[in-house]
């Protein structure tokens, strides 16, 4: 149990366009999901949290506007990357939590975005 | 806010020795501590929990309050133990430290 996906798992994209990255649990609902960037050879780093329903708690230095996340369903997250640059480009991983760990977090396999 | 460091970057162990990967927490209180473990090509996953005490893997780790650490212990490294582990407080995660076990 307590499968997380993310979808694509790779995206090629060009330099001021946007891309959506979506995160979904499978077989649990996920009132948390959370939101990492992993630069290469690199630890995670936490970029926001989402909570169903409500707005998304940023991380300070991550910019809202930048990043939208929406946590429309209690098992759907998702971050959409808005006027892509290169710099954007990272692997993002998302992880929910079951609601009976707080922190026991489940991950998916994480998205590769590139932007040219 | 709740940090941990993980000194060693890298850890090469021979098959069959014992591995230690250290992790020690600076905040006060009562952690919620975890270790996640990162297999090639393959997904973030829960390795271990300090509140469960349990061996996974053959993998173990003690709360020691007085040193403030949480190393995660194995006494025979096996090859299919080379990843990348974690240690990670709630929301956050240590640097990470890459384990390679040689045959």
């Amino acid at each position: 149990g307590a499968v997380v996906s993310q979808h694509p798992s790779r995206v090629i994209c060009k330099s001021g366009t946007s891309v959506k990255i979506e995160c979904r649990s499978l077989d649990f609902q996920a009132t948390t999901m959370f939101w990492y960037r992993q630069f290469p050879k690199k630890s995670l780093m936490l970029m926001a949290t989402s909570n169903e329903g409500s707005k998304a708690t940023y991380e300070q230095g991550v910019e809202k506007d930048k990043f939208l996340i929406n946590h429309a369903s209690l098992t759907l997250s998702t971050l959409t990357v808005t006027s892509a640059h290169p710099e954007d480009s990272s692997f993002y991983i998302c992880s929910a939590v079951t609601g009976h760990s707080s922190y026991e977090q489940y991950f998916g396999p994480g998205t590769r975005l590139t932007v040219t | 806010a709740q940090r941990v460091t993980q000194p060693e970057k890298l850890l090469s162990v021979f098959k069959g020795a014992p591995v230690e990967l250290k992790c020690n927490y600076s905040y006060s209180g009562s952690p919620e501590l975890f270790w996640y473990v990162q297999y090639s090509r393959q997904r973030l996953q829960l390795l271990l929990r300090h509140i469960s005490r349990e061996s996974i893997k053959g993998f173990t780790a003690d709360l020691n309050k007085g040193e403030t650490s949480f190393h995660l212990k194995k006494p025979f490294a096996q090859e299919e133990d080379s990843a990348m582990y974690y240690c990670a407080p709630p929301l956050s995660f240590g640097a990470g430290t890459t384990v390679t076990v040689r045959a």
